[in-house]
């Protein structure tokens, strides 16, 4: 069964810090690994993908990287603004599978 | 425009009830979707339409019953629905509908259900 992992569960930080997310799947064969943002009760919204060939990917002051070796993806958020609190989810496609394997999310929290 | 809109945000329904959860899209997508998602949990999928066609059905129960008028609208029909369907319900549309494929799904803002 493929499994997307995501550590922490939770975190807080300060207003204008950094952090780093993880997630290790594993999915196989791998198709695309795409992190989404989701703010509570509201949908999720994409923010990177990257696929096998790809390592990091950024939108803004997220930067997502991919290790296709190990299976392993990480999701670093840059000068945290109260805004960025939400759940980040990482969602992993596999070849010729039409569904996708969502991890269960790590909530951010980011204090003033 | 790369929005999905759902109507209506929050609707309480008893039991026996009948009520329709409506969906839009005018990206001119073709694959439209149904998630189910629990707090604190991962969307689960329910209901994917390629070219207004049920392509897959994800084992949901008959209660459910998603409808696709045209390629820009779904819906989903609830009837007699349990206390523990409460839930958020997502749509999202994609480009395509293909196994393992780079087109991102876009969702909509959901609508959460109470079945009192």
């Amino acid at each position: 069964k493929n499994q997307v992992e995501q550590s922490p569960q939770s975190l807080i930080i300060l207003e204008g810090k950094n952090c780093t997310l993880q997630c290790n799947y594993t999915v196989s064969p791998f198709s695309n690994l795409r992190w989404y943002k989701q703010d509570t009760g509201r949908g999720p919204v994409s923010l990177t993908i990257m696929t096998f060939s790809e390592n990091t990917k950024s939108n803004g002051r997220y930067t997502a990287t991919l290790d296709a070796d190990t299976k392993q993806s990480s999701l670093h958020i840059t000068a945290s603004q109260l805004s960025d609190s939400a759940s980040y989810i990482c969602v992993v496609s596999e070849l010729n599978d039409y569904k996708l394997s969502f991890g269960a999310g790590t909530t951010v929290t980011v204090r003033a | 425009d790369t929005e999905v809109t759902q109507t209506p945000k929050h609707l309480v329904m008893g039991m026996t009830n009948k009520k329709s959860l409506k969906c839009e899209q005018h990206m001119g997508h073709r694959a439209m979707y149904w998630y189910k998602q629990k707090a604190k949990k991962p969307p689960e999928l329910m209901f994917v339409y390629s070219y207004e066609k049920l392509s897959i059905n994800e084992s949901v129960p008959s209660r459910f019953s998603p409808e696709c008028p045209n390629s820009s609208l779904l819906n989903l029909h609830l009837h007699a629905l349990q206390p523990e369907d409460s839930a958020l319900y997502l749509c999202a549309s994609s480009q395509g509908f293909v196994s393992g494929g780079l087109d991102t799904q876009y969702f909509g803002p959901g609508t959460r259900l109470t079945v009192l």
